[in-house]
């Protein structure tokens, strides 16, 4: 059974601070995906990670793969109250069909 | 011009109902999906369909049963409802098996009383 260990579960922070999440299996994926659920919606892709070591940015967020593509880190710098909600990461198995393991995701909360 | 629309949004009935739940996508892909998000937030894959061929069967009870008349739509239809079925039940689609961002549907809550 392959599984995606996300930690941590909850963040409660202030605003300005920085922050990381962490994403850690025992199986490779193919690639790893970063999503964001708010209340109320479905997930939302944020970026996709595929080679090993890679690093990705989008604005004050900073994704990166583990070299032997088993984990992935996501880490906010200055984070805002518009970063509050829900962060799944998602793994895609090899050969499955499109399939996604989801992590537990991390409940962020950023107070101003 | 909802990419990946579900009805109902919400769903509360008692056990032992049979229910169903309607997912359509206008973005033209050939891949859907059924996930299950627990009260913990856990998202969890039931079925994919692939040009509407039953592609993943994640283990789920034959309770549930997914229908895909057409490349647009995947429905879920659910057997004698038991407390455990509540959960909320997200529709995604893909480009194809291979394409890697899956676009998630708003969800339906379903409350089993």
């Amino acid at each position: 059974t392959q599984l995606l260990e996300q930690s941590p579960q909850f963040l409660s922070i202030q605003e300005g601070e920085n922050l990381t999440v962490y994403c850690n299996s025992s199986s490779v994926f193919s690639s790893l995906q970063w999503y964001r659920q708010e209340p109320g919606e479905g997930p939302v892709l944020l970026v996709t990670v595929v080679t090993g070591g890679e690093v990705k940015k989008l604005k004050r967020l900073t994704f990166q793969f583990g070299d032997a593509r088993k984990d992935s880190s996501l880490h906010i710098t200055a984070a805002q109250p518009g970063d509050t909600g829900l962060y799944l990461c998602a793994g895609r198995i090899y050969n499955q069909g499109g399939k996604l393991i989801f992590g537990q995701g991390t409940e962020l909360s950023v107070k101003p | 011009d909802t990419a990946v629309s579900q009805t109902p949004k919400y769903l509360v009935t008692q056990m032992g109902n049979d229910k169903s739940i309607k997912c359509e996508q206008n973005l033209g892909h050939d891949t859907m999906y059924w996930y299950k998000q627990d009260s913990k937030k856990f998202l969890k894959i039931m079925f994919s369909y692939n040009n509407k061929e039953l592609i993943i069967n994640e283990t789920v009870p034959n309770r549930f049963s997914p229908k895909s008349p057409d490349k647009a739509h995947l429905n879920l239809h659910i057997n004698s409802l038991e407390l455990g079925d509540s959960a909320v039940y997200f529709c995604a689609s893909s480009q194809d098996l291979a394409y890697n961002e899956q676009f998630f549907g708003p969800g339906t809550r379903l409350t089993v009383l």
